[in-house]
């Protein structure tokens, strides 16, 4: 089956760590995204990937860090910068190619708590 | 930063009621989405909309793309309840970032047995 993986579902860490989120997809889909979702708000774009080796910020890059090194994987890492990193991460793929490369298809999520 | 307005906030229904959920910007779309959360989990593509007027529908659902390009709408018909979730819109506007997506804050969609 195609599709987007995150792992872990739950994350634990402790103030002043760095935390990495994994992001797989099998779908082929060029570009990737991921975003930050807080109760009652919509999704915040963090950074995105249109291509192998690229990637941009988002709306709300401080204090993360992501890298593009294979088609298929996006990993996010959360520094110890990101003032407010407890959250609902969202991994998201899409193909990147006209017409339906808009259409974002989401990963289960992981929840992280930083204490 | 472009924003998209969704309403209602909540709504709480009987089973068997339709639902009715928009989504109005202040710049021009060129796509709309729908999604769909449950609790705990990523959100789910429902219906994708690309051209000005285009309604379209996805079993019970119906979404349809405004004819001024500004706003979207999404009705249920009938509804059950599995339906309960958080409903989504998103969109992309022209002179933004191809493939990146402004998401609405949601409805909360609560059906009662």
């Amino acid at each position: 089956d195609g599709g987007i993986t995150q792992s872990p579902k739950y994350l634990f860490r402790k103030e002043g760590q760095n935390v990495t989120l994994s992001c797989e997809q099998n779908l082929n889909h060029d570009a990737m995204y991921w975003y930050r979702q807080d109760p009652g708000q919509g999704l915040r774009l963090i950074y995105y990937s249109q291509i192998v080796n690229d990637f941009q910020k988002g709306d709300i890059a401080e204090g993360y860090s992501v890298s593009r090194e294979k088609k298929e994987s996006f990993p996010l890492t959360v520094t110890s910068a990101q003032k407010n990193p407890t959250a609902f991460y969202l991994c998201a793929s899409s193909a990147g190619t006209r017409p339906f490369h808009e259409e974002q298809y989401f990963g289960p999520g992981t929840r992280l708590t930083v204490t | 930063g472009q924003q998209l307005n969704q309403s209602p906030q909540s709504m709480f229904i009987q089973e068997g009621e339709d639902v009715s959920m928009n989504c109005t910007s202040s710049s021009i779309f060129n796509t709309w989405l729908w999604y769909k959360q449950e609790p705990g989990e990523g959100p789910v593509l429902l219906i994708a909309l690309y051209k000005a007027g285009e309604l379209t529908s996805n079993g019970r659902l119906t979404a349809q793309f405004g004819i001024t390009r500004k706003d979207s709408f999404l009705n249920i018909s009938a509804s059950i309840p599995s339906d309960v979730g958080i409903y989504f819109c998103a969109g992309s506007y022209y002179g933004g970032s191809q493939g990146n997506l402004i998401f609405g804050k949601g409805t909360k969609l609560s059906v009662k047995p």
